[in-house]
């Protein structure tokens, strides 16, 4: 098990849904990431917070949408996603930006 | 010119092998230099990590950096089995705002 803990395992939505990917971590890091995964390819950063605002914002598409509640806590907010946004999602957390990252296992995103 | 290069593989040893997987890079900003070990389904999980240059053993695995050549190497002992995953090496340095630099990763198939 990992200390940085994703939710759900799975999701399967259409292009019309919103749904939200959860991300918790008690390690106390101040520096929380989503990446995507595309089979057989490292992860592609999306975000960065940095002691809960947004840092790094590689372009991506508006139809994601990141949130930061707390230092423990982040979410993205999916909202009319297209077939090609379908890959794993992955949650990371550093206690620092530029320190090693801790991933969880990630959310395995379906779009039909 | 890719800023981090490694071989995908696929690496095909017996077990009991020693395994050697390796990472070039061209910033010499880097200072953090991560291996992550990726199970089939999972998520990264950080294996080593060395900050600025030298050797790091941990069990059957040694991280080496050499900066000046710019080439990181992960060395496993007596492989086994369960070794079978994708290793990714990563960087990262101080004005990069927590962004990782991943290699491809490489494919390890370690046969009983």
């Amino acid at each position: 098990d990992t200390e940085v803990t994703q939710t759900p395992k799975h999701l399967v939505m259409g292009m019309t849904n919103k749904k939200s990917l959860k991300c918790e971590q008690h390690m106390g890091h101040r520096a929380m990431y989503w990446y995507k995964q595309k089979a057989k390819k490292p992860p592609e950063l999306m975000f960065v917070y940095s002691y809960e605002k947004l840092s790094i914002n590689e372009s991506v598409p508006s139809r994601f949408s990141p949130e930061c509640p707390n230092s423990s806590l982040l979410n993205l907010h999916l909202h009319a996603l297209q077939p090609e946004d379908s890959a794993l999602y992955l949650c990371a957390s550093s206690r620092e930006t530029n320190q090693p990252q801790h991933f969880g296992d990630g959310t395995r995103l379906s779009i039909l | 010119q890719k800023e981090v290069e490694q071989d995908p593989g696929p690496l095909s040893v017996p077990e009991g092998a020693i395994v050697s997987l390796n990472c070039t890079y061209s910033n010499s900003a880097f200072q953090y230099f991560m291996w992550y070990r990726q199970y089939s389904r999972k998520g990264p999980e950080l294996l080593m990590y060395t900050y600025s240059s030298g050797n790091k053993e941990d069990g059957r695995f040694t991280a080496q950096v050499d900066k000046s050549s710019k080439y990181i190497s992960l060395f496993i002992r007596d492989s086994q089995p369960s070794d079978s995953a994708t290793y990714l090496c990563a960087m990262s340095g101080a004005n990069q705002g927590g962004k990782l630099i991943f290699g491809q990763g490489t494919e390890l198939s370690v046969k009983p």
